[in-house]
């Protein structure tokens, strides 16, 4: 069985500041999406990365795959309130996985004005 | 275009009760998954569809639980009879599965309380 384990669980930080989540397995991904949802929503899709060592950047946040596919990031730089919410990275194994996607447990990101 | 509609969006019912829970994926994807979601164990697959054909059902919780697809914009969860450990957010997340996996969009969720 496939797991993601992301960290930390709970980050509660003030505007402004910077920050880095982190979802790590045993296992190699073909690729690798994060979601952020809402309170009272469903999670929706901020980025996938594919390839081993790709960066991506979308305005504040910068996400990256580590080069063994392993593993991944999300940075935010200058956290704004706008930004709260459940941070969650999913896996796509490939092969027969027929698209199931493994689900890290989530990041509860509170950020203070 | 709609996204993944949900219904209903709440439902509190009493142990014992049946529910059923509606969704309609976006026009055009492949792939249909149903997720619970609790603050315990997180967001867990139960089943999902490509074709409206069940690939993988290894995640629902008991023979309680069931699905179905009958066609390309329409699918269902039953909970028979149901009981409080099943109160949680269900969502359904369409897809056009492609070998990058697919990206999930998800309904709004359906928040199902158990009494």
């Amino acid at each position: 069985t496939q797991l993601l384990e992301q960290s930390p669980q709970f980050l509660s930080i003030q505007e402004g500041e910077n920050l880095t989540v982190y979802c790590n397995s045993s296992s190699v991904f073909s690729s690798l999406q994060w979601y952020r949802q809402e309170p009272g929503e469903g999670p929706v899709l901020l980025v996938t990365v594919v390839t081993g060592g790709e960066v991506k950047k979308l305005k504040r946040l910068t996400f990256q795959f580590g080069d063994a596919r392993k593993d991944s990031s999300l940075h935010i730089t200058a956290a704004q309130p706008g930004d709260t919410g459940l941070y969650l990275c999913a896996g796509y194994a490939g092969g027969t996985s027929y698209g199931k996607l493994t689900f890290g447990q989530g990041t509860i990101l509170t950020v203070h004005p | 275009d709609a996204g993944v509609i949900q219904s209903p969006r709440h439902e509190v019912t009493e142990m014992g009760q049946e529910v059923t829970l509606r969704c309609k994926p976006i026009s055009g994807h492949n792939s249909l998954f149903w997720y619970r979601q609790t603050m315990m164990r997180g967001l867990e697959l139960l089943i999902y569809f490509n074709n409206n054909v069940p690939i993988d059902d290894s995640g629902m919780p008991e023979d309680r639980f069931s699905a179905k697809m009958p066609n390309a914009s329409f699918s269902t969860l039953k909970i028979q009879p149901s009981e409080p450990r099943d109160s949680a957010v269900y969502f359904c997340a369409s897809s056009l599965v492609s070998s990058g996996g697919g990206s999930r969009y998800f309904g709004p969720g359906t928040r199902l309380l158990v009494l």
